[in-house]
């Protein structure tokens, strides 16, 4: 059973569209951070959301904490193929301890 | 600036052979981490080090798996004796601290025949 269960595992979408993805757990996290991994890398941290509620922007990328903080999505605006990779959240249970990840959300941007 | 580097970038190898990762983190990180990727079980934390310690090897699959971290600018993670299901990509990541932004290297490709 994962701690972090991300929806949907595969999205395939046209250059263009809208999309979002979640990341839902039963558990309240310290902390919760996103991540983007290209084939052949390692992941890359895009944001850290802390606090219930929050939202952050990185450009076409919009980042929530649901205010219970056991939640999280992340939405992106007229998608790219750049934006193609697989998409990770993480999360901390305490404020110093171990990153969880969740199983991750492949999609796929088609020109 | 050289990110985490990380050697081999693949390896296959046969049932029963023992296989060293090595890792070299970012330059005054004080953290290092390896995690195990896989598609039914997504990125697994193995274990950590802060200032070459190991704090938590509660990710650590079994006995056949061991890590060192003699110093700050090396680690490695060896499997005595292999076998097919620890084929994976294993990452090492590195931080300033333990809850800091983890920078992670390209990852070993590693499959057991």
């Amino acid at each position: 059973t994962q701690l972090l269960e991300q929806s949907p595992q595969f999205l395939s979408i046209q250059e263009g569209e809208n999309l979002t993805v979640y990341c839902n757990s039963s558990s309240v996290f310290s902390s919760l951070q996103w991540y983007r991994q290209e084939p052949g890398e390692g992941p890359v941290l895009l944001v850290t959301v802390v606090t219930g509620g929050e939202v952050k922007k990185l450009k076409r990328l919009t980042f929530q904490f649901g205010d219970a903080r056991k939640d999280s999505s992340l939405h992106i605006t007229a998608a790219q193929p750049g934006d193609t990779g697989l998409y990770l959240c993480a999360g901390r249970r305490t404020s110093y301890g171990k990153l969880t990840f969740g199983q991750g959300t492949i999609l796929t941007v088609h020109p | 600036d050289a990110g985490v580097i990380q050697s081999p970038r693949h390896e296959v190898t046969e049932m029963g052979q023992e296989v060293t990762l090595r890792c070299k983190p970012i330059s005054g990180h004080n953290s290092l981490f390896w995690y195990r990727q896989t598609m039914m079980r997504g990125l697994e934390l193995l274990i950590y080090f802060n200032n070459n310690v190991p704090i938590d090897d509660s990710g650590m699959p079994e006995d056949r798996f061991s890590a060192k971290m003699p110093n700050a600018s090396f680690s490695t993670l060896k499997i005595q004796p292999s076998e097919p299901r620890d084929s994976a990509v294993y990452f090492c990541a590195s931080s300033s601290g333990t809850t800091d932004t983890q920078y992670f290297g390209p990852g070993t490709r590693l499959t057991v025949l």
